[in-house]
């Protein structure tokens, strides 16, 4: 069974700039999450989709990060413009979520540098 | 606001001792915890998960979860330099997972 695939790996930009980040769940799972983790600290919960639609947005910094899933596969997470904070690991996670023990597969992660 | 403690060590342990991981959960709502292990520079891999009060091994691996508590555990035995990363604790809430901060591990040869 392939994994959660993220692209890219690694992005350095200037601050004010403008990214994009994707991912590709593993096949079937109707949950996607993406996280933000800053060095040190734990994943934090940016937004979460239900096949296609949002069940969760409420730590994601809309006046600049948005995210959409259509057609309830594929994800792109977007930073317009980035700021100096925003320097971290982007994660995305899919699940399934079917019983109490189903947890969350994480992808290899884009690590996003503002300079 | 649901929050999951972890004290962020180092925590050092020689090699062969058993290793203990502690963590705390504020909201009782939770339905089930997960451990992860987290590499430098790598994304969290799941080592287990238990939502039952009480023991639950897996090989060298035993999570211990006392609700009343609001307690989450993780004792590693035997362990070795490949164990040394940073170990998340997550608690489950519906849909959503809360982590904790993690907690780095350090195994000395």
């Amino acid at each position: 069974e392939a994994g959660v695939a993220q692209s890219p790996r690694y992005k350095i930009i200037e601050k004010r700039q403008s990214v994009a980040f994707w991912c590709n769940p593993i096949s079937g799972h109707a949950t996607l999450y993406w996280y933000q983790q800053i060095l040190g600290q734990g994943p934090k919960l940016l937004i979460q989709f239900q096949n296609n639609g949002v069940v969760d947005d409420s730590q994601l910094p809309k006046d600049r990060f948005s995210a959409e899933r259509l057609k309830g596969v594929d994800s792109t997470l977007k930073i317009q413009p980035a700021k100096l904070e925003d320097s971290a690991v982007y994660l995305c996670a899919s699940s399934s979520l079917e019983g109490v023990g189903e947890t969350q597969y994480f992808g290899p992660g884009t690590r996003l540098l503002v300079l | 606001q649901k929050e999951v403690e972890q004290n962020s060590g180092p925590l050092s342990v020689p090699e062969g001792a058993i290793a203990s991981l502690n963590c705390t959960y504020s909201d009782r709502g939770s339905q089930s915890f997960f451990w992860y292990r987290q590499y430098s520079g790598k994304s969290p891999e799941l080592i287990m998960f238990i939502y039952s009060n009480g023991d639950k091994e897996d090989g060298r691996f035993t999570a211990q979860l006392n609700k009343a508590s609001q307690y989450v555990s993780l004792l590693i035995r035997d362990s070795q330099p490949s164990d040394s990363a940073t170990y998340l604790c997550a608690a489950r809430y519906g849909q959503n997972f809360v982590f904790g901060p993690g907690t780095r591990l350090s195994v000395l040869p």
